[in-house]
């Protein structure tokens, strides 16, 4: 069964600190994708990076980073030099092959604190 | 500009009284399904369709209706609303069911049964 697992409910950091937030997954397919989506206190849904199971590099955008590690199931997001303007919700979400819809984790709440 | 449009956004009704959620993607999309969002569980599948008059059950089909009959358009249904589906709804589209086809998602209805 697929299942996705942020055991980090809330996180609060100052200013410019480095964040991680944690996701672990389950599947037994071995073609998947994983999701990251921020939202923010406006409520929208905001896709941030797609990862497929056969790609195990990690990925750079900004301020941004992922490590997917299917070793370990997990495909965590750290946000370096966090700022105020990244307090949200962020979600991580797993989409097997064979699948017709999103598995979202229950959400990690990130506040930055000026 | 590419958009999935939900109506309303906003809605507070009472217990009984039919309601509907409109969701309208400009994108030709053949795949579109219904989220609620409730804290501490993530987003769950509510329904999903594969293209007109195709459509099928998710995570948690209790309770809603959903019809397809123009490619654009997947309104949700709530023939009798109680107060346990007081949620944050999302519709989303993509080109099709796979994971490596991007989800749009549209700026979510929040609905207040009471």
């Amino acid at each position: 069964a697929q299942k996705v697992t942020q055991a980090q409910t809330e996180i609060s950091v100052v200013e410019k600190e480095d964040v991680t937030l944690d996701c672990v997954y389950e599947t037994r397919d071995t073609t998947y994708y994983l999701f990251w989506y921020k939202q923010p206190p406006s409520g929208e849904l905001v896709f941030l990076i797609r990862r497929n199971s056969f790609d195990e590099q990690n990925e750079i955008s900004g301020r941004y980073s992922w490590n997917f590690q299917k070793s370990t199931s997990s495909f965590n997001f750290t946000i370096t030099a966090s700022q105020v303007v990244d307090s949200a919700v962020y979600f991580c979400a797993l989409s097997e092959d064979s699948s017709y819809k999103l598995i979202f984790g229950s959400g990690t709440r990130l506040l930055v604190r000026p | 500009e590419a958009q999935v449009t939900q109506n309303p956004r906003y809605l507070i009704t009472v217990t009984g009284k039919k309601l509907t959620v409109t969701c309208s993607q400009n994108m030709n999309h053949e795949y579109m399904s219904w989220y609620r969002q409730d804290p501490g569980l993530g987003l769950r599948q509510i329904y999903y369709s594969m293209n007109v008059e195709v459509t099928d059950k998710g995570d948690v089909p209790e309770g809603y209706k959903v019809s397809r009959k123009e490619k654009r358009n997947f309104p949700l249904i709530l023939e009798s609303p109680s107060p346990n589906q007081t949620s944050l709804y999302f519709c989303a589209s993509s080109l099709g069911p796979q994971g490596n086809q991007p989800q749009h998602f549209g700026d979510g209805t929040r609905l207040s049964i009471l």
